[in-house]
């Protein structure tokens, strides 16, 4: 079935560094693809989504590209910041396969960033 | 609107005790969706409804747990009787529903633990 890979965390990096989180897929279908990003004590939030290939989501300096030939979309940002310290849910959905908008998540990627 | 709204936000319980989590989903949303968060497992779907109707409960772990819709403003998650290893952060996230970009809105979770 469906699923999606993440690199293991935790990831802790200084503030203003590079950050790159991966994710790849293997789906059989053509899904849409997320990233979900949880708060310390918070619930999951949305943080960008692509639905087809080449598509770039971006949002809050985070960008990912829908990459079908590699199967993944990883999660960068140019400078992070103390406050985007969260865990990071790579997530993929296909409607068109399971009927509904079910959504698989990723195990999730802790990131702390240090002043 | 004021999101999904998730009660109680912290329960704890003895084993053997029923449980009640509740949800009530934005106005709107004609899905909802309850999840299990642990650091095992990471993040479970356990149930989804679509407009009031249980679509897809084979996440649900064992008789133990039941879920309920009575309108599309309200859904419970039942747990009875509890058990230690029922301790997690229960989400409720609604969405529209239907849609190829599934946006999922989570609720804050109620974190159980079950003594």
């Amino acid at each position: 079935g469906d699923s999606v890979t993440q690199m293991e965390g935790p990831v802790t990096l200084s503030e203003e560094a590079f950050l790159t989180i991966n994710c790849t897929y293997t789906a059989t279908g053509y899904p849409s693809l997320f990233w979900y990003v949880q708060y310390p004590g918070e619930g999951l939030q949305l943080l960008l989504k692509a639905t087809k290939a080449d598509d770039k989501g971006s949002n809050k300096g985070f960008e990912a590209t829908y990459r079908k030939e590699t199967t993944s979309f990883h999660l960068e940002k140019g400078s992070v910041q103390v406050s985007d310290s969260a865990v990071y849910f790579c997530a993929l959905s296909d409607p068109r396969k399971t009927s509904y908008d079910k959504v698989i998540f990723g195990p999730g990627t802790s990131l702390s960033v240090i002043p | 609107d004021a999101g999904v709204i998730q009660s109680p936000r912290h329960e704890v319980t003895e084993m053997g005790q029923e449980v009640t989590l509740r949800c009530k989903p934005i106005s709107g949303h004609n899905s909802l969706f309850w999840y299990r968060q642990t650091m095992m497992r990471g993040l479970e779907l356990l149930i989804y409804f679509n407009n009031n109707v249980p679509i897809d409960d084979s996440g649900m772990p064992e008789d133990r747990f039941s879920a309920k819709m009575p309108n599309a403003s309200f859904s419970t998650l039942k747990i009875q009787p509890s058990e230690p290893r029922d301790s997690a952060v229960y989400f409720c996230a609604s969405s529209e529903g239907y849609s190829v970009y599934n946006e999922q809105f989570f609720g804050p979770g109620t974190r159980l633990t079950v003594l």
